[in-house]
């Protein structure tokens, strides 16, 4: 199973300000194909989660393009370039490399 | 527009199974195209996926629950049925629709149900 670490756990920020989440994983996530099998999600409390980027960069319908993504192979980066208000919440790296699905701790993205 | 909303109960006795449905609107789920999957989050932890199907009804599941776990679909609803249940299993459930990007691609959850919160006691 692989294994994925996020940091930090907690992330005070000022609205405004930019933020970058990591995300480090056990195992390679580069496909042969030259995808990179990561996605980050959003989690807001009473809520589903929300998909934010697929593939390790690509950004999903509707996200606001203040979200990106970076990284290859084991090193992965969220990156949010003006916190929002709505923003804050818990945000999650997963890896669709291999069955089961595994998830990071969570990133707890909140209000300084 | 997908829609994917769930239905079961929100208490079950141990032992028991925990049956739940998650009713999809806007998609057949035998058209192809992507996983249809099970996802749980205890209470203020993170989450667990616990198995997908896809449209052709092949099905994985965790390891970790996979003697326990029984999938199963048909054209406009996906089940999940999980056998011989603890207090372990205690969470919110959801069900989420995945993206088949390519064949061993296993996310992109970009649907989801909005949750059946299930606790497990006598």
């Amino acid at each position: 199973e692989i294994v994925l670490t996020q940091s930090p756990v907690s992330l005070p920020v000022t609205p405004g300000e930019p933020a970058s989440i990591s995300c480090r994983s056990s195992h390679s996530l580069l496909n042969s194909n030259g995808f990179n099998y990561l996605d980050w999600y959003v989690q807001k409390a009473g809520q589903p989660p929300r998909l934010l980027i697929y593939l390790a960069s690509s950004r999903a319908s509707g996200v606001p393009d203040r979200f990106s993504g970076s990284g290859s192979r084991t090193d992965f980066t969220l990156e949010i370039s003006s916190v929002q208000t709505d923003d804050f919440g818990v945000y999650y790296c997963v890896q669709a490399q291999q069955r089961p699905p595994t998830f990071g701790q969570g990133t707890k993205v909140e209000i300084k | 527009q997908v829609q994917m909303l769930q239905s079961g109960p929100g208490l079950v006795k141990p032992s028991q199974t925990l049956s739940l449905t998650c009713s999809v609107s806007g998609v057949s789920i035998i058209s192809g195209g992507y996983y249809w999957t099970w996802i749980r989050q205890h209470p203020g932890k993170g989450l667990e996926w616990i198995g997908d199907i896809d449209y052709d009804g092949k099905s994985h599941s965790n390891p970790s629950l996979e003697s326990r776990v029984t999938l199963s679909r048909d054209a406009s609803q996906f089940f999940l049925n999980l056998h011989s249940v603890t207090a372990a299993d205690t969470a919110t459930y959801y069900c989420a629709r995945g993206l088949l990007l390519f064949s061993d691609y296993v996310g992109a959850f970009e649907v989801w149900g909005q949750g059946t919160v299930v606790t497990v006691s006598s």
